[in-house]
């Protein structure tokens, strides 16, 4: 099973919302990803967690607050996000390095996000 | 700097023909290329997969080609369908940098009946 599920499918939010994106995966994988897509675009690396760590934070504005509360969970907190941040949303987790395979990305199927 | 550069951008192809997607990079570093096939509104699935000791990997209608020494590599569906069309990306891990991703900047194939 390589299955990454994202909630919810869709978000809409106000500039002055609070609002978070969910990830699960059950697959053992000890790093997981946030990246963001626009359209017609490849996915841009947000941040990566690596055991439960941030390790990786591609110089991503502060209402982006991403939380990894245990190794199958990860969570994008939003707010005071702008018309701008409208996009894909994507989770995807790995093995991480040092574990056993390839360190292969699986990624979930998105959450489309709108700021109005 | 786009550390892998992907052509074409789109291709449009006849039902049963062959699609070829291009990559090429520069980073010494790369240690992993996959290819990513992605729907409208959905994830990026992983297609197909080679280290670069490895010249060629056939996985059903998928083959990549891998040229190491010019530092190339190509996806090619063979007898591609209508339901082929998507978007694919190349990508390449470096191994150097935890394992992160540079993606391709994508194309987007359109198989006609």
């Amino acid at each position: 099973d390589t299955e990454v599920t994202q909630t919810p499918k869709h978000l809409v939010m106000g500039m002055t919302n609070k609002k978070s994106l969910k990830c699960e995966q059950h697959m053992g994988h000890r790093a997981m990803y946030w990246y963001k897509q626009k359209a017609k675009k490849p996915p841009e690396l947000m941040f990566v967690y690596s055991y439960e760590k941030l390790s990786i934070n591609e110089s991503v504005p502060s209402r982006f607050s991403p939380e990894c509360p245990n190794s199958s969970l990860l969570n994008l907190h939003l707010h005071a996000l702008q018309p701008e941040d409208s996009a894909l949303y994507l989770c995807a987790s790995s093995h991480g390095p040092g574990g056993p395979g390839e360190d292969t990305q699986y990624f979930g199927p998105g959450t489309r996000l709108t700021v109005l | 700097q786009q550390q892998v550069k992907q052509s074409p951008q789109s291709l449009i192809v006849q039902k049963g023909g062959i699609s070829i997607i291009n990559c090429a990079y520069e980073n010494t570093a790369f240690d992993y290329f996959p290819w990513y096939q992605q729907f409208p509104g959905k994830g990026p699935a992983l297609l197909i997969a080679i280290r670069p000791d490895v010249s060629e990997k056939k996985e059903g209608r998928f083959t990549i080609s891998f040229n190491k020494s010019a530092k190339q590599f190509s996806l090619h569906i063979m007898d591609s369908q209508p339901g082929d069309s998507a978007t694919y990306f190349c990508a390449a891990r470096n191994g150097r940098a935890g394992n992160m991703l540079t993606f391709g900047g994508g194309t987007r194939l359109m198989v006609k009946p």
